[in-house]
C-alpha cells in the first residue's frame, strides 16, 4: 500500500515549456487535490476533484489544468511555465465518509522554474 | 471558510508536554476542528480532529473549550521528531471540502 505517489520529485523547467505532474492514489479514494506551497507559507488549493470525471478549481487555479485519468490518477498540466509557478506542489487525496474525511498527501514536487 | 489564528512559533525541550493554542471565534455549529502536521521536506499529516468533546489518540490530544472558540493540541511528550509545522483548521461537515491552510505554528523541539 504506497498511499499517494507523485512523480517527479524534482524538476526544472525553463520559461515557457510545458509540463504534467503526475499523482496516483492506491487507498480507492474518490477525492483527489493538487496544493503548491510557497517557502514559509501554508499550502494553497489549485484544483480538486470530488469524485471521477469532476473537477473544480481552488484558491490559485491561474496557469494550471488539471485531468482526473480515472478514479487512481489525477494530473496536473502547466501549459506555459513561469517563475511564479516556482513551489513545491503536493496532491493529496480522501474518502469522503461523514467526519473522518482524511486527507493524506504525497511527499511531493519539487519545481523551479527559471 | 472560517478562520483560525495560531502563534507563528513555539519552543520545547525534549520530553516535555506541549500545548499548542488555536482561536477561531468564528467557528460555526458544523465545522470539525482538524490538526495537520507537516514534517521537514514532507507533505502535510493528519493529526486529530474533533467537534465539541476532547479527543484522545496515539499522537496527541485535543481539547476543546466549551464555547468551541478555541483549542489546544497537546503533545504528551514532545520528541525531536515532534519538530514541525502544526496546522490548526476548521472543517465543514460535508465529505470532500478541501482543507484550507494558513501558516501554522513552527515548533521547535530543544534536546
Amino acid at each position: 500500500n504506497a498511499g499517494v505517489t507523485q512523480t517527479p520529485k524534482f524538476q526544472v523547467l525553463k520559461t515557457g515549456q510545458s509540463m504534467t505532474l503526475q499523482c496516483a492514489q492506491d487507498m480507492n479514494h474518490n477525492s483527489m487535490y493538487w496544493y503548491r506551497q510557497d517557502p514559509g507559507m501554508g499550502l494553497r488549493l489549485i484544483y480538486y476533484s470530488a469524485s471521477e470525471g469532476t473537477t473544480d478549481k481552488g484558491e490559485v487555479p491561474n496557469g494550471y489544468n488539471v485531468s482526473r485519468l480515472n478514479k487512481r490518477e489525477f494530473s496536473l498540466r502547466l501549459e506555459s511555465a513561469a517563475p511564479s509557478q516556482t513551489s513545491v506542489y503536493f496532491c493529496a487525496s480522501s474518502v469522503t465518509s461523514g467526519s473522518w474525511n482524511t486527507q493524506y498527501f504525497g511527499p511531493g514536487t519539487r519545481l523551479t522554474v527559471l | 471558510d472560517a478562520k483560525t489564528t495560531q502563534p507563528n512559533s513555539m519552543e520545547s525541550n525534549e520530553e516535555e508536554p506541549v500545548h499548542l493554542p488555536c482561536n477561531h471565534s468564528t467557528i460555526s455549529g458544523t465545522d470539525y476542528i482538524h490538526w495537520y502536521r507537516q514534517l521537514p521536506s514532507q507533505g502535510p499529516e493528519y493529526v486529530i480532529h474533533g467537534l465539541t468533546s476532547n479527543v484522545n489518540n496515539r499522537m496527541a490530544s485535543l481539547a476543546i473549550a466549551e464555547d468551541r472558540k478555541s483549542s489546544t493540541l497537546i503533545l504528551h511528550r514532545a520528541t525531536l521528531r515532534d519538530a514541525a509545522v502544526y496546522y490548526c483548521i476548521l472543517r465543514p461537515n460535508s465529505g470532500n471540502t478541501p482543507l484550507v491552510f494558513g501558516k501554522g505554528t513552527r515548533l521547535s523541539v530543544i534536546a
